[in-house]
């Protein structure tokens, strides 16, 4: 059964204090690794895909990157606007497109 | 061109009412997808439409549910005889270019 775990829960930072949020994922075949932010209240907003092992993209003070097993999504420097939860969901065989996505990472920054 | 627009955005009902949420999409994709979400966990994949065909349905998904989208454009979700489990919110999404870009949401609240 496909499945993603993101650690951790939650994450505090100083603005400016650089960290990674981890997305582990077992998957039957990948066919996309999707990254999405989330204000409180409002709809997931769509960030990265990334397809393949050694894939990296970038957007901002965000870059996320991807190995067989988990996905990393780096902040670097961040401002208290970067403050959400960040929703990571895998995308499996089958031409569905469905997304089973993890539990979500909480970021509060603090000036 | 990509998302979609949900409607009401806030819904409380009495306890063993029907709801039902209504999703239009920004512009015409074959696709659409409902999902739930409660707090502090991910988005949970109930169903989804190719056209006018819905073609997956989660264990999620109910008796009490039904899903529509006829003439393959807007579609309906409904609740029937609501429980407080059903408290939650409820994403409707499309998928433009092989990504699933999503709605605000409809929160729902059953007391």
């Amino acid at each position: 059964e496909d499945q993603v775990t993101q650690s951790p829960e939650a994450l505090r930072l100083q603005e400016g204090e650089s960290s990674s949020l981890n997305c582990s994922y077992t998957v039957s075949g990948l066919r996309g690794l999707f990254w999405y932010r989330q204000d409180p209240g409002k709809g997931p907003e769509f960030l990265f895909t990334l397809y393949s092992a050694g894939e990296e993209k970038e957007k901002e003070r965000l870059k996320a990157t991807l190995t067989k097993k988990e996905s990393f999504l780096h902040i670097t420097a961040p401002k208290p606007e970067d403050s959400a939860t960040y929703l990571c969901a895998v995308q499996g065989t089958g031409n569905t497109g469905k997304l089973i996505f993890g539990q979500g990472t909480t970021l509060q920054v603090k000036p | 061109d990509t998302g979609v627009s949900q409607d009401p955005r806030h819904k409380i009902t009495k306890r063993g009412q029907n709801v039902t949420f209504r999703c239009d999409p920004i512009s015409e994709h074959n696709r659409l997808y409902w999902y739930r979400q409660t707090l502090g966990q991910g988005p949970e994949f109930l169903t989804y439409f190719q056209n006018e065909a819905q073609l997956e349905k989660s264990r999620l998904l109910s008796d009490r549910f039904s899903a529509e989208r006829p003439k393959g454009s807007f579609s309906t979700l409904e609740i029937q005889r609501t429980e407080q489990g059903d408290s939650a919110m409820y994403l409707c999404a499309n998928f433009p270019r092989n990504t699933i870009y999503f709605g605000e949401g409809s929160w729902l609240t059953v007391v």
